[in-house]
């Protein structure tokens, strides 16, 4: 079993709908709870963190970290389509070697007008 | 402007051949980072650095030698053992773990491609 599980999609909503992007993981010790956009042919940005469990919101985007069920969540409200990317989840434990990342798989999302 | 660069976009590799991809950072970070992303299947590390003249195996170093002799760059030799490596490489930095409180995200460059001819 993979350390952190996520759907490649393709997803593919119209323009203004709400999006949700999953990822479940098995390793109790990550802390913090990362999701990554990634254009084509680009690498990746940070688009938000969480430390431990809760929520968090920046403009359209909210992250949601669920520890007891060991399932994160990033929700983009009205999509546009320049949210058409990959986006990765990314995990890792507090204090852990260099800072070591677990990355999903990613899902490529598509936003149509 | 802070950043990390990594060249070529596109290289091409011929049977046998070492190729060397490069990364440099301006960001001032310790640690460093390098990754292979294949269709569907995410980011994989295959070293990581905390330090000039150290660096260690990640996941998949198997087929690949880096050096760190400035701390504002680490190379990625793709050497002949390896023997499937077309795939998408990231180079990433970060603050050291431990130095600071808090956070440290990792930042990435824009990735060189290498397929073989």
């Amino acid at each position: 079993q993979k350390e952190v599980e996520q759907d490649p999609g393709p997803l593919s909503v119209p323009e203004g709908a709400i999006v949700s992007l999953n990822c479940t993981y098995s390793n109790s010790a990550f802390q913090y709870f990362m999701w990554y956009r990634q254009y084509s042919r680009k690498g990746p940005e940070l688009l938000m963190y969480t430390y431990s469990s809760g929520n968090k919101e920046d403009g359209r985007f909210t992250a949601q970290v669920d520890k007891s069920s060991k399932y994160i969540s990033l929700f983009i409200r009205d999509s546009q389509p320049s949210d058409s990317a990959t986006y990765l989840c990314a995990m890792k434990g507090r204090g852990s070697t260099l800072g070591r990342l677990y990355f999903g798989r990613g899902t490529q999302l598509t936003v149509w007008p | 402007d802070g950043g990390i660069t990594q060249s070529p976009k596109y290289l091409f590799r011929k049977e046998g051949q070492n190729v060397t991809l490069s990364c440099e950072q301006n960001l001032n970070h310790d640690a460093m980072y390098w990754y292979r992303q294949d269709p569907g299947q995410g980011l994989r590390l295959i070293y990581y650095s905390q330090i000039v003249n150290d660096f260690q195996k990640g996941d998949i170093a198997e087929g690949y030698s880096v050096s760190r002799e400035k701390k504002e760059s680490f190379p990625l030799t793709v050497t002949s053992a390896q023997k499937n490596p077309t795939a998408f490489y990231l180079c990433a930095s970060s603050i050291l773990e431990g130095l600071t409180e808090g956070f440290q995200p990792q930042h990435f460059g824009d990735g060189t491609r290498l397929s073989i001819l």
